[in-house]
């Protein structure tokens, strides 16, 4: 299956709001709620911060969520801090035991 | 605190093979499902394979099935992947991920595999 399409950079100001989307088929992010985001530095390892489209695990800022439209999925991530600097990564479980990543977004905070 | 620690990582010529470990703590091994991702240099991310609790029901990507070998020794607390047949385009950074809710809970800090004559 093809890799889940996301824009390759994004940048926003800190304080604004920001929306990464990844986009797939309806045969992966359009028939499945089971996508997952990732939050990674450079030369660190990714780190959960998304599941089940819209989960957030413990210690996760609130300032990030997940909402899923037909076959794309969105990470909004609000009032962007400096830290928020990183890559991102969404993650599709279509329920054949076989996950797909997206391409990955590099996000800057100007 | 749940800790993964890979090894076993190195260059290798095109064609070999490399076995990567994957040391878990802090969690109970025998019942979470286990998965390799790796990632190639300045690349995204790639899932590779993933083995149940229990060793039961093992899948991989297409771009490995053949060639490696996930699997795992619950009595002694490893993950393994058995990379054979191995090709330039393997080359990258290897992390083991615990399976939670068909997502990726948490990671190693990776093992990294060179693929070069």
């Amino acid at each position: 299956q093809s890799a889940l399409t996301q824009p390759a950079s994004l940048s926003g100001s800190p304080g604004q709001s920001l929306t990464i989307s990844c986009t797939g088929t309806s045969s992966d992010i359009g028939s499945s709620y089971l996508v997952s985001w990732y939050q990674q530095y450079p030369g660190k390892a990714p780190k959960l911060i998304i599941y089940g489209g819209s989960q957030r695990p413990s210690g996760v800022s609130d300032r990030f969520s997940g909402s899923r439209s037909g076959n794309t999925a969105s990470l909004t991530i609000s009032g962007l801090q400096p830290e928020d600097e990183a890559d991102y990564y969404c993650c599709s479980y279509p329920g054949r035991l076989t996950w797909i990543f997206g391409g990955g977004t590099r996000l800057a905070v100007l | 605190e749940v800790q993964l620690a890979e090894s076993g990582g190195g260059l290798v010529q095109p064609g070999g093979s490399l076995r990567l470990s994957c040391v878990p703590s802090g969690f109970t091994f025998g019942g979470a499902s286990m998965h390799w991702v790796r990632q190639a240099p300045s690349k995204g991310l790639e899932w590779v394979a993933r083995i149940w609790s229990d060793g039961t029901s093992i899948s991989y990507a297409d771009s490995v099935r053949g060639r490696f070998t996930i699997s795992r020794d619950n009595a002694r607390n490893v993950l393994f992947l058995q990379m054979d047949s191995l090709r330039a385009e393997d080359t990258g950074v290897y992390y083991c991920a615990r399976d939670s809710d068909y997502a990726f809970a948490d990671w190693g800090q990776g093992s990294l595999v060179s693929v070069s004559s």
